[in-house]
Formats: structure tokens, sequence, C-alpha cells
């Protein structure tokens, strides 16, 4: 059964400051996505990874995939308040039909 | 262009009553798969569906859940005799080839409370 996981599950960080959110998974995949999720709502689309050593950029986020150790990383550079919010990756291995996401980061960005 | 749509947004249920939720795809798009999301957790996949046909139902509880994709009309998830532990929010994404090829679009959810 294939696994995904998240570290840390939970972050408080001052704004200015970098951190980066990891994302395990067990088996090989297809494609891995970074979602953000704000309290009470849906799941925005933030970045898709589609093969070794892919690396985007969307503002101060910045996702990086490295299938061979089953990893990415969702860095964020100086934080921001608007940041704040949960963040989750998903596994697609491209066998099946679903999406498998990991337990979540809960960002807390601090003034 | 409209996204995924699900209504409603909010229901609430008395444990034994019926809950219908409902998904429109994203306008072109035939493959709509729901999840289920519990306080505080990840989503859990439930059931992956094309016009008129289950294709993957691996995540759907055995008993008191079933979907369905009409050819004409929203996808529906049904859940019979709810209890308190159905609830949770339940979100629908669609795509517009096969999973596993194509980028999931997810509606605003359906949050269920069973009082």
């Amino acid at each position: 059964e294939l696994k995904v996981e998240q570290n840390p599950l939970f972050l408080s960080m001052q704004e200015g400051k970098n951190y980066t959110i990891y994302c395990n998974y067990s088996t090989t995949s297809d494609r891995l996505y970074w979602y953000r999720q704000d309290p009470g709502k849906s799941l925005e689309s933030l970045f898709v990874l589609l093969s070794n050593g892919a690396v985007k950029q969307e503002g101060r986020l910045m996702a990086s995939l490295d299938t061979k150790a089953r990893l990415s990383t969702l860095h964020i550079t100086a934080a921001v308040h608007d940041l704040s919010a949960t963040y989750f990756c998903a596994v697609d291995t491209g066998t099946a039909s679903k999406l498998t996401f990991g337990t979540g980061t809960r960002l807390q960005v601090t003034l | 262009n409209a996204g995924v749509m699900q209504n409603p947004r909010h229901l609430v249920r008395r444990r034994g009553q019926e809950a219908r939720l409902r998904c429109s795809p994203m306008k072109g798009h035939s493959h709509v798969y729901w999840y289920r999301q519990l306080p505080e957790e990840g989503l859990k996949f439930m059931v992956y569906l094309q016009k008129e046909n289950i294709i993957d139902e691996s995540g759907m509880p055995k008993e008191r859940f079933s979907a369905e994709f009409p050819k004409e009309g929203p996808s529906i998830l049904r859940i019979q005799q709810v209890v308190r532990g159905d609830s949770a929010a339940y979100f629908c994404a669609s795509s517009l080839g096969q999973a596993g090829k194509e980028t999931q679009y997810f509606g605003p959810g359906t949050r269920l409370l069973v009082l």
C-alpha cells in the first residue's frame, strides 16, 4: 500500500524566515502534486511535478522532486502571513485511479 | 469557465437519514472522483467514475455508501442511514482524461454534519 508522509505536521514560523516542508512516498510516482487548503475551503493546486529533478517556483514557494529518493520538498522563502494554510502533497502512481494524499502540514506564519 | 461544482455546500442530517451529495464536473470532463476528509486529516480516496461506470470503488465503505455518474446530470454520492462517523468534508474532483494521466481539479466540498 502506498504511503505518503509529510513533515512537519505543524509549522509555526515568523514572517521573513525560510523553511522547507518534506514529502516522502513509498513507491514510484508518475506525478506529484502540491495543494494548498485554507480553513473550510477546497484544495488549490499549486504545483505538478512530473519528472526527476523537476523544480517549479511560484512567488515565495518552490517545489522540487527527487524520484530516486522518493522525496519532494516545498520550500518557503521569506514567509508572509498570507501563506498561512495547510499544505498537502499527493502522489499519483499512474497505475491507480486515485491520488494518495499526505497527512498535511499546517503552516502558521506569525508577524 | 465554471469549475467543479458541488451542492449542497453544507448538509445537516440526523442519524438514520440519507445524505445525497452532488457534483458537476468541469465542462468537458468525464472523469469524476470522490474523496473524504475527516477533521484534521488528509483526503482519502473513495471512488472513481466515468459516465455510467464505476471504475474503482476501492475506497468506498462496503455498506451504506453508493455513487453514480449517469449519462445526464451530476454525479451523486449517496449515504444511507448516516451515522455520526460520516461527518466529514466530501470533495469531488474531475479530470479531462483517465486517472493517472490528467490533473484532478477539486470542487468546494460538501460539509456533512450528522447530529
